[in-house]
């Protein structure tokens, strides 16, 4: 079974410029999660989808952060104009719907460094 | 809010130790606790789980008890190995709090040969 796969693995970029993370979920999995894992912390939940819908983006930078899931798979996000604080670590995460299984699937990340 | 406290790392063991990495959280409602881990260059994955009091989960020699009483749910190993080292987060999820998973900061571990 393909697991949650993610791209790019690394980008590099300067402030104000903007930068976009693909995440592909693992098939059949109607629940979609972006969190941020900044170096030394734990991850952050950053938006949750349940097929198209948004479940959960209260702590999404809205002025900065968007999020995409066309078609309920694929998922798109996007930071423009980035932040230095934005360095880190973008983990996409996958779940069936029955969430009491608890259990996320995640992918290997893409690490985020803003000059 | 819901929150999950871990012990702070790194921490550093010879083979064959004993392993406790403590674990206590906060929560409104009745949350499922899990333990997932990060090894070197991988994401990510769940290691164990417990969905209600005095449940035991256990996965490839860990162990950890959801105690309500004292809001805790720490890992245990009784003899850890090298391919143990990596990083270990605990987590919960309160169907209060829309089913979101929050974790702990997380704590690494490293075993000496």
């Amino acid at each position: 079974e393909a697991g949650v796969a993610q791209s790019p693995r690394y980008k590099i970029i300067e402030k104000r410029q903007s930068v976009a993370f693909w995440c592909n979920p693992i098939s059949g999995h109607a629940t979609l999660y972006w969190y941020q894992q900044i170096l030394g912390q734990g991850p952050k939940l950053l938006i949750q989808f349940q097929n198209n819908g948004v479940v959960d983006d209260s702590q999404l930078p809205k002025d900065r952060f968007s999020a995409e899931r066309l078609k309920g798979v694929d998922s798109t996000l996007k930071i423009q104009p980035a932040k230095l604080e934005d360095s880190a670590v973008y983990l996409c995460a996958s779940s069936l719907v029955d969430f009491d299984t608890g259990e996320l699937f995640f992918g290997e990340g893409s690490r985020l460094t803003v000059l | 809010g819901d929150s999950v406290t871990q012990m702070e790392g790194p921490v550093t063991l010879s083979e064959e130790a004993f392993l406790t990495i403590n674990c206590t959280y906060t929560a409104t409602g009745y949350p499922s606790l899990f333990w997932y881990v990060q090894y070197p260059g991988e994401g990510l994955q769940l290691l164990l789980k417990a969905t209600k009091a005095d449940d035991k989960g256990s996965n490839k020699g860990f162990e950890a008890t959801y105690r309500k009483e004292t809001t805790s749910f720490h890992l245990e190993k009784g003899s850890v190995q090298v391919s143990d080292s990596a990083v270990y987060f605990c987590a919960l999820s309160d169907l209060s709090s829309a089913s979101k998973i929050i974790f702990g900061s997380g704590t690494r571990l490293s075993i000496r040969p």
